[in-house]
């Protein structure tokens, strides 16, 4: 299995809305990473995992809220979103940090 | 200055052509470097490693000058499926920091 898999591949949100995306990968990765891509920008790292630990927060607002409850496994929490956080997110993983950067075909979230 | 910068092009060649981008990075301890692919609304895909010797994967050229601080992706007889984005990406920190440059959108046109 050579995949990163995310769901849901969309989301709609309101604002006082709490819900979570999930990703996952069995290739024996040991990092996994969250990024956020406005349309025509390039992708920005919300959260690194490495061996399961939580190895940087990018300054993100709290109401986003990531999980990795096993290696293979990363979730991310959404609660009290706004407008602003409408975007695709991507999720990512490599055998260790610093490697290639495999990606799932991501989650496109809209909050209204 | 950003850390990352590439030309945003668009860049238009014909089937066939050569074409070469670059890409400049602003930390010296920058140590992976890599070129992605993304079509329009689909994820980014590695396209491949950029290492210090250089290196090659059929019509692809990947070059690193780490006195100079910047990467470049040549590309040989273009095809209209190399339309697409193309993402210059660096990481240092031992991968704990992973950023993304702004891309280049190359059109292909028969």
């Amino acid at each position: 299995d050579t995949e990163v898999t995310q769901t849901p591949k969309h989301l709609v949100m309101g604002m006082t809305n709490k819900k979570s995306l999930k990703c996952e990968q069995h290739m024996g990765h040991r990092a996994m990473y969250w990024y956020k891509q406005k349309a025509k920008k390039p992708p920005e790292l919300m959260f690194v995992y490495s061996y399961e630990k939580l190895s940087i927060n990018e300054s993100v607002p709290s109401r986003f809220s990531p999980e990795c409850p096993n290696s293979s496994l990363l979730n991310l929490h959404l609660h009290a979103l706004q407008p602003e956080d409408s975007a695709l997110y991507l999720c990512a993983s490599s055998l260790i940090l610093g490697n290639e950067q495999f990606f799932g075909p991501g989650t496109r979230l809209t909050v209204l | 200055r950003k850390e990352v910068e590439q030309d945003p092009g668009p860049f238009n060649v014909p089937e066939g052509a050569t074409v070469a981008f670059n890409c400049t990075y602003s930390n010296s301890a920058s140590q992976s470097f890599f070129w992605y692919r993304q079509d329009c609304r689909k994820e980014p895909k590695l396209l491949m490693s950029v290492y210090s010797s250089g290196n090659e994967d059929g019509r692809f050229t990947a070059q690193l000058n780490r006195a100079s601080q910047y990467i470049s992706l040549l590309i040989r007889d273009s095809k209209l499926s190399d339309s697409a984005t193309y993402l210059c990406v660096v990481s240092y920190l031992g991968g704990f920091k992973t950023i993304f440059g702004a891309g280049t959108r190359l059109f292909v046109k028969a």
